[in-house]
């Protein structure tokens, strides 16, 4: 079976644009959890989705924002991004609900904000 | 709220030793806890599952224990090899927080061969 993947892998990108990334699940998947890692705050829960509807937020500024397909594929987006938005962005997939599953991480997507 | 130390931050050890690595936390209201490995830059894999009602877990040289009434878990690695230099990460999910995931900083591991 594939693993949890996430494109781009490495975005630059200028204060001021917005950005989206995406994740594809391990097939079967249902859950899908994105998380900010940075050196000074470590990992940080963004959002978590199951069957297309939002379960949990973390505590992110409305800018950030998440979707989920019916194929569970998911997408993240951040708009007038900041300098301190510059983390590894990463994408966890569980088989059912988070609060059961094991989750499986994708290999994150480095966003660098000039 | 809870709160996940982990004990040592750092721990550089010759190859071949057996370790422990430690994760505490604060609140013993857990549903289960997960132990993953981050290698520099890369994603996170996961290692162990333990469920609330287990007391340890096991995979080939891991070996993870949990105690939740003092709010403790352990990591053992046998026979450390230098491919097992990482960060370790645990991660309880608590009830409290709606089932997310908290963080502990992690424990930079380094296997010198």
């Amino acid at each position: 079976k594939a693993g949890v993947t996430q494109t781009p892998r490495y975005l630059i990108k200028t204060r001021g644009q917005q950005v989206t990334l995406s994740c594809s699940p391990i097939s079967g998947h249902r859950s899908v959890s994105w998380y900010q890692q940075t050196p000074g705050q470590g990992l940080q829960f963004l959002f978590e989705y199951f069957s297309e509807t939002q379960r949990n937020k973390g505590n992110f500024p409305g800018r950030f924002s998440g979707r989920q397909f019916s194929n569970s594929r998911s997408e993240m987006n951040v708009s007038t991004l900041e300098l301190g938005d510059s983390a590894l962005y990463l994408c966890a997939s569980s088989p059912t609900s988070v609060q059961s599953g094991e989750q499986y991480f994708g290999p994150g997507t480095r966003l660098t904000v000039t | 709220k809870q709160e996940v130390t982990q004990i040592p931050a750092a721990l550089s050890v010759p190859e071949g030793e057996n370790l422990v690595l430690n994760c505490s936390f604060t609140d013993s209201a857990i549903y289960n806890l997960q132990w993953f490995r981050q290698d520099p830059g890369k994603g996170l894999t996961s290692l162990l599952l333990i469920q609330s009602s287990q007391r340890e877990q096991t995979s080939g040289r891991l070996n993870a224990s949990l105690d939740k009434s003092s709010g403790r878990s352990t990591l053992y690695i046998a026979a450390s090899q230098p491919g097992d230099s990482a960060t370790y990460l645990c991660a309880p999910r608590s009830m409290d927080s709606n089932y997310q995931l908290i963080w502990g900083a992690g424990t930079k591991l380094i296997i010198k061969p």
